[in-house]
């Protein structure tokens, strides 16, 4: 069956760093996603990996092992407004339907 | 940048009402998406257009209905609504040719069933 799992909730200090994981189990892969989502608003997109290793964009990064099923969003330098939805998703296979599959959701909170 | 406009950010409706959700993009996407989503279960898929007039069911299809007559638009359709229908209904669209591009959102329909 199709999977993926991250934790609900997490808290963090602000300037501190936090990893939020992702672990996914789907009959196949082309890509995985990180969307930010605050409450009551749409999800935003915030990073894509397709290959292994880390990509990163300012304080945001996120890693990717396809032969583990894993991956991790990093925040660095926590802001309040950080405080929001993490959710990640996986793309299944190619083609034109370019489903995605979500996990649940990680809801941080950034503490002062 | 792409933009996903949903019709109604808040609606009300009653049981056994047939209610029409609205979303266009303008980016001239071919592929565009449903979802609803409740707290702890995520976005979930309702169903998926890939063309005007072509559709398919996603995870959770039935109460539902779906119509794309024109590229932009893509409506979706509770035939007769129920009180488990109260969700937050979410539009997304997307041009598949471009590999590492992401869905696009639109800012939601908060949806109540009374």
């Amino acid at each position: 069956g199709q999977n993926i799992d991250q934790p609900t909730e997490m808290t963090a200090t602000e300037g501190a760093i936090v990893q939020i994981n992702c672990t996914y189990q789907t009959s196949g892969f082309n890509g995985l996603f990180w969307y930010q989502q605050h409450a009551g608003e749409a999800p935003t997109f915030l990073s894509y990996n397709v290959l292994d290793g880390l990509e990163e964009k300012g304080r945001f990064s996120s890693f990717l092992s396809r032969s583990k099923g894993y991956s991790y969003l990093l925040l660095k330098e926590l802001q309040m407004k950080d405080s929001a939805s993490y959710l990640c998703a996986v793309r299944d296979n190619g083609g034109a339907t370019n489903k995605l599959i979500f996990g649940t959701g990680t809801l941080l909170a950034v503490q002062p | 940048d792409v933009k996903v406009t949903q019709s109604s950010r808040y609606l009300v409706k009653r049981t056994g009402e047939k209610v029409f959700l609205e979303c266009v993009q303008d980016m001239d996407h071919e592929n565009m998406f449903w979802y609803r989503q409740d707290p702890g279960l995520g976005l979930r898929l309702i169903y998926f257009s890939y063309d005007v007039k072509m559709k398919e069911k996603g995870d959770i299809p039935e109460g539902y209905s779906v119509s794309r007559e024109k590229k932009e638009r893509f409506s979706l359709i509770l035939e007769s609504a129920s009180t488990n229908q109260t969700s937050m209904y979410l539009c997304a669209s997307i041009d598949p040719s471009q590999g590492g591009q992401p869905q696009h959102f639109g800012d939601g329909t908060r949806l109540s069933i009374l």
